[in-house]
C-alpha cells in the first residue's frame, strides 16, 4: 500500500509560468515532508521541506504547501525555468522514528522555453 | 563537502552472477541507507545502518542481498545470485542522525542490469 502519492506521473509547463506539483499521503503519523529533484543519471537532491507544524515554507523560487487535514502537500514553482525539468520525489518520514524517508514515485516536470 | 560516493556507476550482469556495491557517505554522517529504485517507482529502503549497526532491514531480500559497514564508514551491498527484477538503480544516502528533521544527501547511484 502506497503511503505517499504522486498521482501525476507528468507535468509540462511553459517558461515563466508556474508549475504546481501535488503529492498526498495516508499515514497521519508523518509529519516532516520533503522534496527531492533528480536529473537523469544523478542522485536525487534535496530541495525543500516542511514541518507539519506549519503549513506553509518558502525558498526562494520554490514554496511548499501543506493541508493536514486533507492529507495533501503541494510544490509551487515560480517562474518556472528550462534547468527545473527534472524528476520531482516528494517523500515524508516521522520525525520521532528511525528517519527514513518514504517516497512517492515522482512526477516529471518538463520546462519548455 | 564531498558528497556520497558510490561505485561503480553501471554493472551488467547475466542472472544467477553477484554484484557488489560501494558506498562512502558524507564525513562524520552516522546514518547510511540504500534505497532501491526501479525504473518508474520512486526509492524504497533496503537497509539502514547506525554507525555500523543495522537500524532496518526489514524490507531486505535477506536470502540473496547482504550489507555491511563493519568500520561504521563505508558500505558495501551485495547480491548472490541476481534475479532479473533486481535490475535497478541502487542508491546509497547519508544523514548525520536519525532523529529530528533529517535530510538525505544521496549518491549517483549504481544502475544495475541483469540479463
Amino acid at each position: 500500500d502506497q503511503q505517499v502519492k504522486q498521482n501525476s506521473p507528468s507535468l509540462s509547463v511553459q517558461e515563466g509560468r508556474i508549475s504546481i506539483l501535488n503529492c498526498d499521503y495516508t499515514n497521519s503519523m508523518f509529519d516532516y515532508f520533503l522534496w527531492y529533484k533528480k536529473y537523469p543519471a544523478e542522485g536525487p537532491t534535496f530541495l525543500i521541506s516542511i514541518s507539519s507544524i506549519k503549513d506553509k515554507n518558502e525558498d526562494g523560487r520554490f514554496t511548499v504547501f501543506l493541508n493536514k487535514s486533507a492529507k495533501h502537500l503541494s510544490l509551487h514553482i515560480v517562474p518556472s525555468q528550462p534547468g527545473d525539468s527534472a524528476v520531482y520525489f516528494c517523500a515524508a518520514s516521522v520525525t520521532g522514528s528511525q528517519g527514513n524517508l518514504i517516497f512517492g514515485k515522482g512526477t516529471k516536470l518538463s520546462v519548455k522555453p | 563537502e564531498a558528497g556520497v560516493a558510490q561505485s561503480p556507476r553501471y554493472k551488467i550482469i547475466e542472472k544467477r552472477q553477484s554484484v557488489a556495491f560501494w558506498c562512502n557517505p558524507i564525513s562524520g554522517h552516522a546514518t547510511l541507507y540504500w534505497y532501491q529504485q526501479i525504473l518508474g517507482q520512486g526509492p524504497k529502503l533496503l537497509i539502514q545502518f547506525q554507525n555500523n549497526g543495522v537500524v532496518d532491514d526489514s524490507q531486505l531480500p535477506k536470502d540473496r542481498f547482504s550489507a555491511e559497514r563493519l568500520k561504521g564508514v563505508d558500505s558495501t551491498l551485495k547480491i548472490q545470485p541476481a534475479k532479473l527484477e533486481d535490475s535497478a538503480v541502487y542508491l546509497c544516502a547519508s544523514s548525520l542522525g536519525m532523529l529530528g528533521a533529517n535530510v538525505l544527501t544521496f549518491g549517483a547511484g549504481s544502475r544495475l542490469t541483469v540479463l
